[in-house]
């Protein structure tokens, strides 16, 4: 399995950037998929899943209306679209491959390397 | 300030074993399974336990994963140097959500 992201960078407070996720080694589709951050020094903090098919979604609170998680199983890509960024947006954003969303047994079994996005004017 | 609680901070010295405790509620851990990861410096977090206290195939058996009620435990025993890492808890909560623990330093002295 491998997942490798892309698209992170320094944006001002209320810009917007795309982050991908090309994925490889697994039957992408099969399987749903999850955005994880990590601010400078924090934890772990779950952003958003979406399912195989691509037809279910959630979101934390904290991103909600302000992000939107996408895919594309003809690539193996999964996006992460961000709006309206502010300043405790700034993370580490991992691609991750998990379990079913509303399983009982979530877990990610699988983690990107990451992308960094700071945003700061 | 995270919903799972575990402390910041476990230490040991090499060959002892340190325990590092996760604290939810019904909504999370009471009801759900729990999963382990460990973190080195400018790494990205790896599998560690699963289903409370399942192995991925190429962890060693000195670490387990042990759930009662609300709360999870990770354990380490034989601590090595190479144990040095932060390690986090998460599990799936009924508000429809993926939560952590803040995360705990385990030093090895």
């Amino acid at each position: 399995v491998q997942l490798l992201e892309s698209g992170g960078g320094l944006v001002q407070p209320g810009g917007s950037l795309r982050l991908s996720c090309a994925a490889s080694g697994f039957s992408f589709g099969s399987y749903a998929m999850s955005w994880v951050r990590q601010a400078p020094g924090k934890g772990l903090e779950w952003v958003a899943g979406i399912s195989g098919n691509g037809m279910i979604t959630k979101y934390a609170d904290s991103v909600r209306g302000r992000v939107t998680v996408s895919r594309d199983n003809s690539k193996n890509t999964l996006y992460l679209q961000m709006n309206s960024l502010r300043a405790e947006d700034t993370a580490e954003y991992y691609c991750a491959k998990t379990t079913p969303l509303y399983s009982s047994s979530w877990f990610v079994d699988s983690w990107g390397q990451g992308t960094l996005v700071t945003v700061s004017s | 300030q995270s919903v799972l609680t575990q402390p910041p901070s476990v230490s040991a010295a090499p060959g002892q074993k340190v325990t590092i405790s996760c604290s939810g509620n019904n909504s999370n851990i009471g009801n759900n399974d729990v999963a382990w990861y460990q973190q080195f410096p400018g790494a990205a977090p790896k599998l560690l336990i699963y289903d409370s206290k399942k192995r991925p195939s190429g962890i060693p058996d000195r670490f387990s994963g042990s759930k009662s009620g609300t709360s999870a435990t990770l354990a380490i025993a034989g601590l090595q140097t190479g144990d040095e890492a932060h390690y986090f808890c998460g599990t799936w909560d009924s508000s429809l959500s993926v939560v952590f623990g803040g995360g705990t330093k385990v030093t090895v002295l």
